[in-house]
């Protein structure tokens, strides 16, 4: 069973459209993430949600926004897409706010071009 | 400035054999720090999670150290497998004391070829 997805896996798409990045996790755990890997494999945190709660919010555009309807999901929308918003995306979760572990989902490599 | 720092970038190594890889870290207030396997393509899965007060951690042939005086962490590979071509990423957690949280500082992470 998979314990952290993200959909889709692959996202190409025009520079100036909106697009959305599932996450789902089935691991019961309260917290959540939103990580950007850039093109030098440098994972960066965007932002993180805590029982649907926002606890981390990184210097990110505001063209990012996520979206918590429930525990189990973090969904990422971004709107008006930028060349620069190319790069792997990655969901991750952890029980509790110091957690002891993140479990990460396998990525959403978004292209735009 | 919270930075985490690893060495070398990549190295190739024959199987069989072992590596040492390294991490320094400036992260504060330290929580704890956690070395991650990549495979290509894939998420990071973590191998090891060490505290303040843990000096070493195994896993299987992974074996990672801490010395929290001087803010550094390596990361032992025994007897490598083919299956161990991978990239490790250091990881070192500080607690945001505000958000009552956690903050993770990824290093930009050591690829490892492991060539028969």
């Amino acid at each position: 069973d998979t314990a952290v997805s993200q959909t889709p896996k692959y996202l190409v798409t025009q520079m100036g459209n909106d697009k959305s990045i599932k996450c789902e996790q089935n691991l019961g755990h309260d917290t959540m993430y939103w990580y950007k890997q850039d093109s030098k494999k440098f994972l960066k945190i965007m932002f993180s949600y805590n029982n649907k709660e926002l606890i981390i919010n990184e210097t990110v555009p505001n063209r990012f926004s996520p979206k918590s309807p429930d525990k189990a999901h973090l969904n990422l929308h971004i709107n008006s897409l930028e060349l620069g918003d190319s790069a792997v995306y990655f969901c991750a979760s952890s029980q509790g706010r110091i957690t002891t572990e993140a479990f990460f989902g396998q990525g959403t490599r978004l292209t735009v071009v | 400035k919270n930075q985490v720092e690893q060495s070398p970038q990549s190295l190739i190594i024959l199987e069989g054999k072992n590596c040492t890889l390294q991490c320094n870290y400036t992260v504060s207030p330290f929580s704890n720090l956690r070395w991650y396997k990549q495979d290509t393509g894939r998420g990071p899965v973590s191998l090891t999670i060490m505290t303040f007060s843990e000096n070493t951690k195994s896993n299987g042939r992974y074996t990672a150290t801490l010395d929290a005086d001087t803010k550094q962490s390596s990361l032992h590979i025994t007897a490598s497998q083919l299956s161990d071509s991978a990239s490790y990423i250091c990881v070192v957690s500080a607690v945001v004391i505000k958000a009552a949280g956690n903050k993770l500082t990824f290093g930009g992470g050591t690829r490892v070829l492991v060539k028969p």
